[in-house]
């Protein structure tokens, strides 16, 4: 058990629907990070918050936004859901003592979403 | 930009004898951190070793250790004595920190540990 939880763990969900992900980071930890991970674009990056603000952005769609709240957890928000959206998405978090420092990511157990 | 190549799509070894995983990676970057991480079919993303680059010791983490050639920007993996419970996933990542703190990834190498 990393520490890190994320739900729901399944998520079915129809086209054009929006859905929420929610993640808790370890006790402590400062950043926040989301990850994609599909069969045709392996592991990637989406977005990464670092105490209630927004760090570094990779290849996240218009349609995806974030937030982290003040007591550090964060929710991604997915709207007007395509097929191609159907993937495992981690959150991971990491203490970053010190903002840029370089600290081991853990992991939560993924949501697997399936847009039908 | 940085990226991470792992040439090996799929590798097999039997259980006991030792096998190795290959992970090149471009930087341009002097300070920087690269992991080696575990997928197994539950999905959990597992950390199993991490080597940072100022460090010229290779890590070892028990049955696990790198090989890591800073000059040729490789970065392997050795699992010794395989067991059934290896198989999995295996995943090279690299960080360097500073304003993009995230992970970059390689496509993956699915090992497999025969009886």
């Amino acid at each position: 058990d990393s520490g890190v939880t994320q739900t729901p763990k399944h998520l079915i969900t129809a086209t054009g629907q929006r859905v929420t992900l929610r993640c808790s980071p370890r006790s402590g930890d400062l950043s926040v990070y989301w990850y994609q991970q599909s069969l045709d674009q392996g592991l990637q990056f989406l977005i990464q918050y670092y105490n209630g603000e927004e760090r570094a952005k990779g290849n996240i769609l218009e349609r995806f936004s974030a937030q982290q709240f003040p007591d550090l957890h964060s929710e991604l928000n997915l709207s007007s859901l395509e097929l191609g959206d159907s993937a495992l998405y981690f959150c991971a978090s990491s203490v970053e003592i010190f903002p840029g420092a370089i600290d081991e990511q853990f992991f939560g157990p993924g949501t697997r979403l399936t847009v039908l | 930009a940085q990226t991470v190549t792992q040439s090996q799509p799929e590798m097999s070894v039997q259980e006991a004898e030792t096998v190795t995983l290959s992970c090149t990676y471009d930087t341009s970057e002097s300070d920087y951190y690269l992991f080696w991480y575990k997928q197994p079919p539950s999905r959990q993303m597992i950390l199993v070793i991490r080597q940072e680059a100022y460090k010229q010791q290779n890590a070892t983490e028990n049955r696990f250790s790198v090989n890591f050639q800073k000059a040729a920007k490789s970065f392997s993996l050795k699992i010794s004595d395989s067991q059934l419970g290896d198989a999995a996933m295996y995943f090279c990542a690299y960080n360097y920190g500073g304003s993009q703190g995230n992970l970059i990834f390689g496509k993956g190498t699915k090992l497999s540990v025969k009886p």
